[in-house]
Formats: C-alpha cells, sequence, structure tokens
C-alpha cells in the first residue's frame, strides 16, 4: 500500500513568517512530486512540481525533495493571511497513479 | 483559456440509484481523471482516461465505471449508490497521459440519502 503522509495540522504561523509544510512517502520508485493547495470549499490548485533532490524556488514557494529520506517538504517565505488553506502533498510512481496525502491545514494570522 | 468544467455541481441521490458526472477538460487537453475527495478518506485516484481508452484505475468497485469520448469530454458513472459515495467528485485534465501537471474541475458534490 502506497503511503503519503502528512501532519493534518493546523499549522500556525504569523504574517511574514516562513511556513514548512512536510510530507513523506512509502513507495521508493516514486517519480513526481507535487504540492497542491486548496481552499475550503474549492478544488485544489497545483502550486509546485518537483521531480529530482533539491530545492526548487517559485516565487515565495520552495519546494524541496529528498529521496533518499524519502521526504519531500513546501516553504512558503513571507506567509500571507491569503496562504491560509489546506496544502496537499501528491506523489506520482512508476504506475502513473497518483497519491495524496490528507493534507495539512495552514492559518496564516495577522 | 476556459477552464476545466464539471457539471453538475450539487447532486442529491437516493440509495440504489445511479448517478453519471460530466466533465469537459480544457481546450486541448486529452487526458481526464477522475478523483473523489472525503473528509475520512481524503483524495483519491478513481482513474484516468486518455484518448478514449482508460489507462489506470484506482481501487474502486466496479460500480464506478467511466468512459471518454472523442472530444475528450468525460463521464463518470456509479451504480447502485450507496451511503459512503456521498463526496466531493472531482475531474482533472492534463495535456497527455500520466501527465505530471493536472487542473482540477470545481467538483460535483454528490450526496446520497
Amino acid at each position: 500500500q502506497k503511503e503519503v503522509e502528512q501532519n493534518s495540522g493546523p499549522l500556525s504561523v504569523p504574517e511574514g513568517a516562513i511556513a514548512s509544510l512536510n510530507c513523506t512517502y512509502s513507495d521508493r520508485v516514486s517519480q513526481s512530486f507535487f504540492w497542491y493547495r486548496q481552499y475550503s470549499g474549492k478544488s485544489p490548485e497545483l502550486i509546485m512540481s518537483i521531480y529530482s533532490n533539491g530545492d526548487k524556488e517559485d516565487g515565495r514557494f520552495t519546494a524541496q525533495l529528498n529521496k533518499a529520506s524519502q521526504y519531500v517538504s513546501l516553504l512558503i517565505r513571507d506567509s500571507q493571511p491569503s496562504d491560509s488553506a489546506t496544502y496537499l502533498c501528491a506523489v506520482r510512481g512508476g504506475s502513473y497513479i497518483p497519491t495524496f496525502g490528507r493534507g495539512t491545514s495552514l492559518i496564516v494570522h495577522p | 483559456k476556459a477552464g476545466v468544467t464539471q457539471t453538475p455541481r450539487y447532486l442529491i441521490k437516493t440509495r440504489g440509484q445511479q448517478v453519471t458526472l460530466s466533465c469537459s477538460p480544457i481546450s486541448g487537453h486529452r487526458s481526464v481523471s477522475w478523483y473523489q475527495q472525503t473528509p475520512g478518506q481524503g483524495l483519491q485516484f478513481l482513474f484516468e482516461y486518455f484518448s478514449e481508452t482508460q489507462r489506470n484505475k484506482g481501487n474502486f468497485p466496479g460500480r464506478f465505471s467511466g468512459r471518454q469520448f472523442s472530444n475528450s469530454r468525460s463521464e463518470m458513472n456509479v451504480s447502485t449508490l450507496e451511503l459512503g459515495d456521498s463526496a466531493l467528485y472531482l475531474c482533472a485534465s492534463s495535456l497527455g497521459a500520466g501527465e505530471a501537471e493536472a487542473f482540477f474541475g470545481q467538483g460535483t458534490r454528490l450526496t446520497v440519502v
């Protein structure tokens, strides 16, 4: 059973701080890793994808991947109240069937 | 550019009935995937269609089926509805099969009573 684990939270950070979201996965042959943001009552929105070890930066977002440790994280710099949402980690392996984590709820308070 | 369109947005059905949900992908996208989202199980993959062929299937019973038409529009059907089928059903489109980046529609909220 391929699993993707996330801390459900809520993770509460003050406005302007760095929010760090973590995800671990069990399938060692996983190839593609994604972070989706889902606002309450809305559908998931892709914000980052990462395929190789290391960091990938896009604006205020940085995705970090460590395949040896089977760990992927998302850093949000200068967090804003509008970043308050549930963040879903998704992993796609060789079968191309994606597995999603249950999500981490992030609350950015002014 | 129009996004992924799902219809209907909300649906209430009775146990034992069947339901058909529709998804129109982004223009030019040929792959459509379906997901079920519930508070208890999270987001779970149902199946993926590409060029009218089912490419992948998740771990759901045979009551859940789908198809894709030549214009890439897709339908999902659930027969003999159970209370546990109440969920948000999401469709995602991408350019090709097994494509990494997918764009989700707003979903269909199905309630089975």
